[in-house]
């Protein structure tokens, strides 16, 4: 089965810049998104197709997906951005989409 | 204003059944695709199950193929998740996706219903 594979956990510090990558065979064939999930709540799509973003997500959020790795950029983070984030994608082999482990992303 | 209202969820003892619901509204249900995406506590996400509009097309993860059904009714706008043999590995917040007319990505999430499954 495809998998997605992202590192744990990130820190940055408030006003610098967050990479969150996520890896799988050939992953830049197929579209990659992303969610933001704060405690307690349900996830929030804050990247589609590999790099859109939808009404209302800032523009600091932004996105990339070539060869292998897809990834989630932040600028100039902000303490709310703390959360975990997940990207997905549709495995059209298996007409199932697929999420990877969860990134934990600290603001300190 | 789009919403998902997720519904269902409860104690159950283990090779027991429940039926989850979402109620939606503010976009036109029947052209939509849905899923049902879980989330283990403490655990990550995990997609559940995909109906298309027209539930001409039903996908299932193979966590659950052959014990879980989805279906649908528009006329009603409600999405439905029929689970049978539970086990206490299928134990997690339930959410309801959207999923937009062009996409295999979920723009739209419910608030999530626990199932707990225990003796």
């Amino acid at each position: 089965s495809y998998e997605l594979t992202q590192p744990p956990s990130v820190s940055v510090s408030p006003g610098q810049t967050a990479s969150i990558s996520c890896s799988g065979d050939k992953l830049g064939d197929k579209y990659a998104c992303w969610y933001q999930q704060k405690a307690g709540q349900s996830p929030v799509l804050v990247i589609y197709q590999n790099n859109k973003r939808p009404s209302g997500i800032p523009e600091r959020f932004s996105g990339s997906n070539s060869g292998n790795t897809a990834t989630l950029t932040i600028s100039g983070t902000q303490a709310m951005d703390e959360a975990d984030y997940y990207c997905q994608a549709w495995d059209s082999t298996t007409a199932s989409a697929v999420f990877g482990g969860g990134t934990q992303l600290t603001v300190l | 204003e789009v919403q998902l209202v997720d519904s269902g969820g409860g104690l159950v003892q283990p090779g027991g059944s429940l039926r989850l619901s979402c109620a939606a509204s503010g976009f036109t249900f029947s052209t939509y695709s849905m899923n049902w995406v879980r989330q283990a506590p403490g655990k990550g996400l995990e997609w559940v199950s995909y109906i298309s509009s027209g539930s001409s097309s039903i996908y299932y993860a193979d966590s659950v193929k052959g014990r879980f059904t989805i279906s649908r009714d528009d006329a009603k706008s409600s999405l439905y998740l029929q689970m049978n043999s539970l086990r206490a590995e299928d134990t997690a917040v339930y959410y309801c996706a959207r999923a937009p007319v062009k996409g295999y990505y979920f723009d739209y999430w419910g608030q999530g219903t626990l199932v707990t499954v225990s003796s």
